[in-house]
């Protein structure tokens, strides 16, 4: 099946410091591309839509100048957390959907748990 | 507003043991209902949907029923597997069209024990 890579899948910074989140799909083309980000007992919460070549659609109470998406490929889209501070721990994941494909064929990485000190 | 409700884990279970992973939402219209799971290290994967009402999604021994006069996606497994031990999710996509925006409970980890 479709797979969607997610890099890294654990990372510790200080705080004040950015970090990239990527996520690949291997072996389809993705228009568009989700971020979620999930704190402890709390669910998955959509941030962000990301298209192929387009601006990211950001979910109200997102920051779009602290959680920058670049989406320049059809089988790329990063996630930059610029200057992380410890409330931005925590577990982001990210989807992805194949062209043409209906509602539910979304495929999903394995998810990055960031730990800002 | 939508949102989707879904017990706290851990969930802990011997070999072969009854399973219910209990779900309830909240939605407007007639949204499309789904569990995903999270084996360790890997992406969610879908392992089942419903899309109306009385609809009953299945998948390698899971079953699920949408039931709207409930509010209700329960999963269930008659007999778990130690390989079955994962995380999982219970979502819903709302009708409009043109929208991938799931909206996901916490997630259940269940464990299951030889």
């Amino acid at each position: 099946g479709a797979v969607v890579s997610q890099h890294p899948s654990w990372v510790i910074c200080k705080s004040g410091t950015s970090v990239k989140i990527e996520c690949r799909s291997l072996d389809f083309q993705a228009t568009t591309m989700f971020w979620y980000r999930q704190f402890p007992k709390q669910s998955l919460m959509l941030m962000a839509t990301s298209n192929e070549g387009s601006k990211a659609t950001y979910e109200q109470g997102v920051e779009k100048d602290k959680f920058l998406i670049n989406h320049a490929s059809l089988t790329l889209s990063t996630l930059t957390v610029t200057s992380a501070h410890p409330e931005d721990s925590s577990f982001y994941i990210c989807s992805a959907r194949s062209t043409g494909a209906t509602n539910e064929k979304l495929f999903f990485g394995s998810g990055t748990q960031l730990s800002v000190l | 507003g939508n949102s989707v409700t879904q017990m706290e884990g851990p969930v802990t279970l011997s070999e072969e043991a009854f399973l219910t992973i209990n779900c309830t939402y909240t939605a407007t219209g007639y949204p499309s209902l789904f569990w995903y799971v999270q084996y360790p290290g890997e992406g969610l994967q879908l392992l089942l949907k419903a899309t109306k009402a009385d609809d009953k999604g299945s998948n390698k021994g899971f079953e699920a029923t949408y039931r709207k006069e409930t509010t209700s996606f329960h999963l269930e497994k008659g007999s778990v597997q130690v390989s079955d031990s994962a995380v999982y999710f219970c979502a819903l996509s709302p009708t409009l069209s043109g929208t991938y925006k799931y909206i996901f409970g916490t997630g259940t980890r269940l464990k299951v024990l030889a």
